[in-house]
């Protein structure tokens, strides 16, 4: 079984902060994703990445920035957070080649006040 | 812009009855195509993939029409633990690793 890890469940944070979010997976997978999740807006891509040093930007990265420095692990850094990145963040692995099927971590909910 | 419609419902079905959601897609180079659950405050599992032969599993069983893009994922004989969002999804287009998600149905299922 794939496992997918966050480094916090839930978070609070106060607006200004620069904030880590930690995903780390054991399965040797290439491509890893980091995703928020509103209600009536669905998931949305952040960034991805699709080996280690490499990141390309999804639908919405303005505001935050990515690191991935070890193929297992993939943080997502909200350099001065606001309060519209309160959210569900979640992070996605993928095995490359052509299955496309993605895996999720169980998401941390961050609150920025 | 590649997007996937749903169906937000809710859809509220007794016990024992049998549902079907819906789904289209915009963008004609995706390749592959999914239908994932999401249980509240939890994240989203890979329930099947879809092929354009149908394909089941126990009482799901998801189809794809290339032709109208359109997918459809059909729960028999629902039951109290299949109350969850739905969500439709489809991979991008050649060398895109991206999918894009669907926002989701909603289904209750009532004792």
């Amino acid at each position: 079984d794939v496992k997918v890890t966050q480094s916090s469940r839930y978070l609070v944070k106060r607006t200004g902060e620069k904030v880590f979010l930690e995903c780390v997976q054991d399965m040797d997978h290439e491509n890893m994703f980091w995703y928020r999740q509103d209600p009536g807006l669905g998931l949305r891509l952040i960034y991805f990445s699709y080996d280690v040093k490499m990141k390309e930007k999804g639908d919405i990265p303005e505001g935050y920035s990515v690191s991935r420095e070890k193929k297992e692990r993939f943080s997502l850094i909200l350099e001065s957070a606001s309060t519209n990145q309160t959210s569900m963040y979640l992070c996605a692995t993928e095995g490359g080649g052509s299955s496309y099927e993605q895996y999720f971590g169980p998401g941390t909910r961050l609150t920025v006040t | 812009r590649k997007e996937v419609e749903q169906d937000p419902g809710p859809f509220n079905v007794p016990e024992g009855a049998t549902v079907a959601f819906n789904c289209t897609y915009s963008n004609s180079a995706s390749q592959s195509f999914f239908w994932y659950r999401q249980d509240c405050r939890k994240e989203p599992k890979l329930l099947m993939s879809v092929y354009s032969s149908g394909n089941e599993d126990g009482r799901f069983t998801a189809q794809l029409n290339r032709a109208s893009q359109y997918i459809s994922l059909l729960i028999r004989d629902s039951k109290l633990s299949d109350s969850a969002t739905y969500l439709c999804v489809s991979a991008g287009g050649a060398g895109s690793y991206q999918l894009t998600f669907g926002k989701g149905t909603k289904l209750s299922v009532i004792p």
